[in-house]
C-alpha cells in the first residue's frame, strides 16, 4: 500500500533563505508526482507536477527533484518570502487515477 | 474565465440533514473528483467521475452520493449516515483520469 510522508510537518525560517521540503513514498511504482500549494481556508494549487521518467521540474524559485529509487522527492524554495508562507502537499499518481496524498508542510516565512 | 466554482463557501447544517455541495467546471474537462481535508491529514478521495453519467467510490465513500449528468457539474450529496460529516469538501477536476488535476477553492460543511 502506497503511503506518503512529509516531514516536518511545520518550518518556519527567516526571510530570504533558502530552503527544502521533503516528500517520502513507500512504493516506487509511481506514474508522476506531484507539489501542490494550499493557502488558509482555500483550495490547493498545482506548483510542479514531475513524471516519473524525470528527476526534476524548475519554475521559477521552485525547484522539484525526484528520486524513485529512494522513495523520496524534494521542494526547493529559493530566496524566500513571506508570501511563500502557506501549506504545502505533495502527492504521488499510482498507474490509475488515483492520488495519495501526504499530510502537508505548514511553511511560515518571517519577515 | 475557466475554472472550477464550489458553493457555498461556507455551509452550516443540523445532524441528521442531508446536504448537497455544488462543483461546477467550464474547463471541459472529462474526470471530476471529491476529496475531504481534515486537520493533519491528507486529502482522501470521496468520489470520481472518469466521464459523464458514470462515477465510482473512492476510499471514504460511506455516506455520501454524487451524480454526474452533465460534464460541467458533479454535485456532492452528504447524507445523514456520514458519521462525522464536518470537514473541508474539496473538488478537483482534470482532462482525464490521469491528468494533472486542478481544484476548486473548497467548501467547508459544519453540521451541529
Amino acid at each position: 500500500k502506497q503511503e506518503v510522508t512529509q516531514i516536518p510537518a511545520a518550518l518556519s525560517v527567516p526571510e530570504g533563505e533558502n530552503l527544502v521540503l521533503n516528500c517520502s513514498f513507500t512504493d516506487s511504482a509511481i506514474y508522476n508526482l506531484q507539489w501542490f500549494r494550499q493557502d488558509p481556508g482555500k483550495g490547493l494549487t498545482s506548483l510542479l507536477l514531475i513524471q516519473s521518467s524525470q528527476r526534476e521540474q524548475t519554475s521559477g524559485r521552485l525547484n522539484a527533484s525526484l528520486d524513485k529509487s529512494s522513495g523520496r522527492s524534494t521542494l526547493y524554495i529559493a530566496a524566500s518570502q513571506p508570501g511563500d508562507s502557506a501549506t504545502y502537499l505533495c502527492a504521488v499518481r499510482r498507474s490509475n487515477y488515483q492520488l495519495i496524498w501526504g499530510a502537508g508542510t505548514k511553511l511560515i516565512i518571517k519577515p | 474565465d475557466g475554472g472550477i466554482t464550489q458553493s457555498p463557501k461556507y455551509l452550516f447544517r443540523k445532524e441528521g440533514q442531508n446536504v448537497t455541495l455544488s462543483c461546477e467546471q467550464n474547463l471541459n474537462h472529462d474526470a471530476m473528483y471529491w476529496y475531504r481535508q481534515d486537520p493533519g491529514q491528507g486529502l482522501r478521495l470521496i468520489y470520481y467521475s472518469q466521464i459523464v453519467n458514470d462515477f465510482q467510490k473512492g476510499d471514504i465513500a460511506e455516506g455520501y452520493s454524487v451524480s454526474r449528468e452533465k460534464k460541467e457539474s458533479f454535485p456532492l450529496t452528504v447524507t445523514s449516515a456520514q458519521k462525522n460529516p464536518t470537514a473541508f469538501y474539496l473538488c478537483a477536476s482534470s482532462r482525464d483520469s490521469s491528468g494533472e488535476q486542478y481544484f476548486g477553492p473548497g467548501t467547508r460543511l459544519t453540521v451541529t
